[in-house]
C-alpha cells in the first residue's frame, strides 16, 4: 500500500511567521504535489516536484515555496504567513512513467494563521 | 485551459436508492480520468483511472463510466457508508499534473 505521510494534521500559526510543512511518501515515487483545498474551489496545485531539486509552479505558487531534496521528501514552506493562507494543504505523489499518473493522497495539514 | 466540472454539487439518497454522478471535462488530449473519494477531514483515496472512450471500472457499489465528453460514476443501492465528497480529476497531454474538479457531496440516510 502506498504510503504518504504529512508532518502534522493540525497546525496554528501567527501572521509573519514561517512555516514548514513536511511530506514523505514510501513508494519512490518520483512526482510529489502540494495543493491546497478550500470551500467552493476545490483542489487547486501549489508546486509540484517531479525529480530530486526540481520543481514547478502549479496554479497558484505565490507566498510559497517548496523544497526536495531527498526523493521520498518534499517540504512546502510559508515564507511570511498570513490569515489567508488558512487553508487544508495536501501532499501527493505519482509515478512518472507508463499510465500509471494515479496520485496517492496523504491526510492533510489543517492550517490556521491567525 | 483544461477544465472539470462535476454535477450536482450535492445529492442526498435514501439507503438503496441508486443514482449517478456527473463529470464532464474539457481538455487537449486526454490521458486520464481519475475518480477520488474524500472523507471529511481526511485526503482523497483513489478509486478508479479510466484512459478511454467505452472504459468501465467497478468496486463493490461503484461503477464508473467514460465517454468522450464526460465520466459517470454510478453508485448502486448505496450504503451510508458510502457518504462522502467524490472528485474527479483529468491528466492531458505529457503534464504529470491532474486537473480537479469541485466534488459532489453524497449523503446517504437511513
Amino acid at each position: 500500500d502506498v504510503k504518504v505521510t504529512q508532518s502534522s494534521r493540525y497546525l496554528v500559526k501567527r501572521t509573519g511567521e514561517k512555516v514548514f510543512l513536511e511530506c514523505v511518501q514510501d513508494m519512490d515515487h518520483e512526482n510529489m504535489f502540494w495543493y491546497r483545498q478550500d470551500p467552493g474551489l476545490g483542489l487547486r496545485l501549489i508546486y509540484f516536484s517531479y525529480d530530486v531539486k526540481m520543481k514547478e509552479k502549479g496554479d497558484i505558487p505565490e507566498g510559497y515555496s517548496v523544497s526536495r531534496e531527498k526523493k521520498e521528501r518534499f517540504s512546502l514552506i510559508l515564507e511570511s504567513a498570513s490569515t489567508n493562507q488558512t487553508s487544508m494543504y495536501l501532499c501527493a505523489s505519482s509515478y512518472n512513467l507508463g499510465r500509471s499518473y494515479e496520485q496517492y493522497f496523504g491526510p492533510g495539514t489543517r492550517l490556521t494563521v491567525t | 485551459e483544461d477544465q472539470v466540472t462535476q454535477s450536482p454539487e450535492a445529492l442526498r439518497l435514501q439507503e438503496g436508492e441508486s443514482s449517478s454522478l456527473n463529470c464532464s471535462y474539457t481538455v487537449s488530449g486526454l490521458r486520464g480520468l481519475f475518480w477520488y473519494r474524500q472523507d471529511p477531514g481526511k485526503g482523497p483515496e483513489f478509486l478508479f483511472t479510466l484512459y478511454s472512450a467505452g472504459e468501465e471500472k467497478e468496486k463493490e457499489r461503484l461503477k464508473a463510466t467514460l465517454t468522450k465528453k464526460e465520466s459517470f460514476l454510478h453508485i448502486t443501492a448505496p450504503k451510508p457508508e458510502d457518504s462522502a465528497t467524490y472528485l474527479c480529476a483529468v491528466r492531458a497531454g505529457t503534464a504529470s499534473k491532474l486537473t480537479f474538479g469541485t466534488g459532489t457531496r453524497l449523503q446517504v440516510t437511513l
